[in-house]
């Protein structure tokens, strides 16, 4: 069981949008940034979003995250099939130990 | 280019030993913090220990792996490493090391990623 809660699946056409939520607490997301990462069918995990809301740089801006309170969002836009994926976010504990979601599944239909 | 490549893994038996290696390059490994994470065959990605620019300093641990598990790095290889203990069945999984990025507490992430490295528990 994580302690920050994703969907365990989202799906929609292609060309449409998509948002995926990640609920914390006020221990770990409430007061500290959110990563999300794409993780490709039998890839290695991948940097989509840091600090809440910056893209690093190759990342088009079809992906967006934004944080309020102990919420955070995953916004992909332009649903390409290429796209499909497990999304995780991750955050800090005050512990420092780095707390993930459970993931969610992107399916583009 | 950054490169993080992972080795070491391997199929062992439950109460075995295992080290594994992450072999970095297209950066200054010392400038550094890095990380190893681990995800389970069909589950969510997990992290297991971090260590900051040399051994002597700040080194963190998943509370259920803390006493099993040590993370060390050579920065005179560039490299980190992780030496597994008393390993146990559920510690199977494909073993990612991974670069931090950010310039402070509760900013930091990961990135890039090594292709990662398949440890396998088992009798």
């Amino acid at each position: 069981q994580s302690v920050l809660t994703q969907p365990p699946s989202v799906s929609a056409a292609p060309g449409q949008k998509v948002t995926i939520s990640c609920s914390g607490s006020s221990s770990n997301i409430g007061n500290n940034y959110v990563s999300w990462y794409q993780q490709l069918p039998g890839t290695a995990p991948k940097l989509l979003v840091f600090e809440n809301n910056k893209r690093p740089s190759g990342i088009p801006d079809r992906f967006s995250g934004s944080k309020s309170g102990t919420s955070a969002t995953l916004g992909i836009t332009g649903l390409q099939t290429g796209d499909e994926a497990d999304y995780y976010c991750g955050t800090w504990d005050s512990s420092l130990n780095f707390l993930f979601g459970g993931g969610t599944k992107l399916t583009v239909l | 280019q950054v490169q993080l490549v992972e080795s070491g893994g391997g199929l062992v038996k439950p109460g075995g030993s295992l080290r594994l290696s992450c072999a970095t390059s297209g950066f200054i490994f010392s400038d550094y913090f890095m990380a190893w994470f681990r995800q389970a065959p069909g589950k969510g990605l997990e992290w297991v220990s971090s260590i900051r620019r040399t051994n002597t300093y700040y080194t963190n641990y998943a509370d259920s792996l803390r006493g099993r598990f040590t993370i060390s790095r050579d920065n005179t290889k560039n490299s980190l490493y992780l030496q597994m203990n008393s390993l146990r069945v559920e510690d199977t999984a494909v073993y990612y090391c991974a670069r931090f990025g950010g310039d402070s507490e509760g900013k930091w992430w990961f990135d890039p990623w090594g292709q990662g490295t398949l440890v396998t528990v088992s009798s």
